[in-house]
């Protein structure tokens, strides 16, 4: 099956900074999503971005199908960022399956 | 997107018992999934739920230890079978929008069994 790697799997990050989050895949996807896993556990949806760039306030991701790698940058962060991030992917013809990464756990202390 | 529920929230189970969870969408969709999240991990699923027929379930995954139903475009259950406390988990539900590949989960069910 298809391999997901997430990097750095742990970040500590001052209030105010900006980081980059990466997710590295082993082959070709239909579906890449970004999730942030709250400290209640709720996953929740930050960006469907199979290819391209997209933008959501202070949170932007970029995914580069052809070099199978997708980036996610926050910006400024707050305390309300922390949790846990996670890259999930569909592989071409998986029937829908979802193959999450181990998932990048985030601290922005005040 | 979806507004999915599940319940129940969390519970204690002792080992040898059965707990079913229910998950709700407030929409039609063709795709219903579940996943478990031990302690620490990432999401693994279990199976997917299909509407009037048996689950497609993962390797590693099966019927007898998690009965899964789907009677119809908005409900299913998942049975945690015979537990024992390495099921101890979070076991979400999630869908899939018609038209779409995104994916939508409910808010969870953390399990504990002692």
């Amino acid at each position: 099956g298809i391999q997901v790697e997430q990097s750095p799997p742990d970040l500590i990050l001052q209030e105010g900074a900006n980081s980059t989050l990466r997710c590295n895949f082993s082959d070709s996807v239909n579906n890449l999503q970004w999730f942030h896993q709250n400290p209640w556990g709720q996953l929740i949806n930050l960006f469907y971005i199979p290819s391209g760039t997209k933008q959501n306030g202070r949170l932007s991701a970029t995914t580069v199908a052809t070099e199978r790698y997708s980036l996610l940058y926050i910006s400024s962060s707050q305390t309300t960022d922390s949790g846990v991030y996670f890259c999930a992917v569909e592989q071409n013809n998986a029937g829908n399956m979802l193959t999450f990464g181990g998932g990048t756990r985030l601290m922005v202390k005040p | 997107s979806a507004v999915i529920s599940q319940k129940p929230s969390r519970d204690i189970c002792q080992r040898g018992t059965s707990l079913t969870i229910q998950c709700q969408v407030d929409s039609q969709v063709t795709m219903m999934f579940w996943y478990r999240q031990q302690p620490g991990q990432s999401l693994t699923l279990i199976a997917t739920a299909n509407q009037g027929s048996e689950a497609t379930y993962e390797s590693g995954f099966v019927i007898d230890k998690f009965p899964i139903s789907r009677p119809n475009l908005t409900f299913s259950t998942l049975t945690v079978s015979n537990m024992s406390p390495e099921d101890s988990s979070i076991y979400l539900c999630s869908v899939e929008l018609a038209f779409s590949y995104e994916q939508y989960f409910g808010p969870g069910t953390r399990l504990t069994v002692t």
